[in-house]
């Protein structure tokens, strides 16, 4: 199964971007690039999803390399609501066995 | 409204003891899952369910059974069999056409289920 790589941590100030990578360096053609984050004792959310091209939606936006080994979740103006841990994992788009790998993501800090 | 939902958000037993964690939900989803999450660390995968009266062994599945009657519900047993049961249990489900990937697809989460076995 294909392995996402992330910072431990990272820090940010309140309303400036923030780019969180992610090198997922032995992804196969048919797995897609998901992000999700959790907020402390809750359930992971869903932020956004990608295959080659880039994405935006009203959460993030995600940048994807052009080689697809590497990917980036943008968020435009971060506030304290998003500190979080913030997961980059790989979800295969052909039918067989749904097995997904969550690392220990990124913490991301917020700075007021 | 649609989503999913797991009871209780607390749960305490004693060593020994069979416990079952309930999830719902009530968004049509094929799919179902469950994910264990100890303290610092990521989400592993228990179990999945594509479809009715069929699942799979996820990573680590010791210790652990589910069923799934109906597609709406995807209950987790923990075993008195499972050597370290304290952590925080999730439940997600998917939209997962037949014959599809899931790749495509975001995963919802419900809130969460602790428990505590002493």
């Amino acid at each position: 199964d294909a392995k996402t790589t992330q910072p431990n941590s990272m820090e940010s100030n309140e309303e400036e971007p923030v780019h969180l990578p992610c090198n997922h360096s032995t992804i196969s053609g048919t797995d897609y690039i998901h992000w999700y984050r959790q907020l402390p004792s809750q359930g992971p959310e869903y932020v956004i999803h990608g295959l080659t091209s880039n994405v935006n939606n009203r959460m993030a936006s995600l940048a994807i390399a052009e080689d697809r080994k590497s990917s980036t979740l943008i968020l435009h103006r971060a506030t304290l609501r998003d500190a979080a841990v913030y997961y980059c994992i790989l979800r295969d788009r052909s039918p067989r066995y749904d097995k997904i790998i969550f690392g220990k993501g990124t913490r991301l800090h917020i700075l007021p | 409204d649609g989503g999913i939902t797991q009871s209780p958000k607390y749960l305490f037993r004693k060593e020994g003891q069979n416990v079952t964690l309930s999830c719902e939900q009530n968004l049509n989803h094929d799919a179902m899952y469950w994910y264990r999450q100890d303290p610092g660390q990521g989400l592993r995968l228990i179990y999945y369910s594509q479809i009715v009266n069929d699942f799979q062994k996820g990573d680590i599945a010791e210790g652990y059974s589910v069923s799934r009657e109906k597609k709406e519900s995807f209950p987790l047993t923990v075993t008195s069999a499972q050597k370290n049961p304290t952590a925080f249990y999730l439940c997600a489900s998917s939209f997962l056409p037949t014959g599809s990937g899931s790749g495509r697809y975001e995963q919802y989460f419900g809130p969460g289920t602790r428990l505590t076995v002493t």
